[in-house]
């Protein structure tokens, strides 16, 4: 098993630009989250998905965040326009659950951006 | 609402040393679970440990521990001898088995010296 896979692992854009993070979670993962680290801030979800289907989106930070997950192998996260406090590094997780039971969650190795 | 306070910032000890990770955690969910990530300067997030809100057993993973008491609401953690190789950032975590949704708290900066 690959674990869940990010990328890129390093992004640096100018500001105004549009960057996309792309996740590929474990195969049989029913839930998927999108995480952002910050000193200040610490790790904050910002969304997830459970079924491919968003569930929580409380976490996302402006408009200019969105985030897609078209199927159960497959997500991204957007920024249009970028701006540099959004420099953070991204983390995606996915795990597993049924009625109730979590499985446990795994996180990819993350994405740093930096907009500068 | 959910929510985890890891009080302690940083703590910073010397090798061999005992120490102690506090967490503290608010839910009003009846079935949940607990999690300790480490996170070390390399950036990734470390599975270390998983307990439900039904389980109070307190856990030992060689020179890890875990204790859970669920009347303070409280997941502490324990780094016997510790070691400059536990340095590192740890954080608690609680999901509910309601929605799935996982938070975390602040993080501890846990500085080993030798």
């Amino acid at each position: 098993d690959a674990g869940v896979i990010q990328s890129p692992r390093h992004e640096v854009t100018e500001m105004g630009q549009e960057v996309t993070l792309r996740c590929k979670p474990i195969s049989g993962h029913n839930s998927l989250f999108w995480y952002r680290q910050t000193m200040m801030r610490g790790l904050e979800l910002l969304i997830y998905f459970n079924n491919n289907v968003p569930i929580d989106d409380s976490g996302m930070p402006e408009d200019r965040f969105s985030a897609k997950m078209p199927n159960a192998s497959f997500s991204t996260l957007k920024i249009q326009p970028s701006e540099p406090r959004d420099s953070a590094v991204y983390f995606c997780a996915s795990s597993s659950g049924q009625g109730g039971t979590n499985y446990g969650y795994t996180f990819g190795s993350g994405t740093r951006l930096t907009v500068v | 609402a959910q929510k985890v306070t890891q009080a302690q910032t940083e703590i910073s000890v010397v090798e061999k040393e005992d120490v102690t990770l506090d967490c503290v955690y608010e839910t009003r969910d009846t079935t949940y679970y607990l999690f300790w990530y480490k996170q070390p300067p390399s950036g990734e997030l470390v599975f270390l440990i998983r307990r439900n809100s039904f389980d109070e057993q307190n856990e030992i993973s060689g020179r890890y521990s875990w204790n859970f008491q669920k009347s303070t609401s409280s997941f502490n953690f324990t780094i016997t001898a510790s070691q400059v190789v536990d340095s590192a950032v740890y954080f608690c975590a609680l999901s509910s088995s309601n929605t799935g949704k996982l938070i975390f708290g602040q993080g501890t900066t846990l500085q080993v010296k030798p």
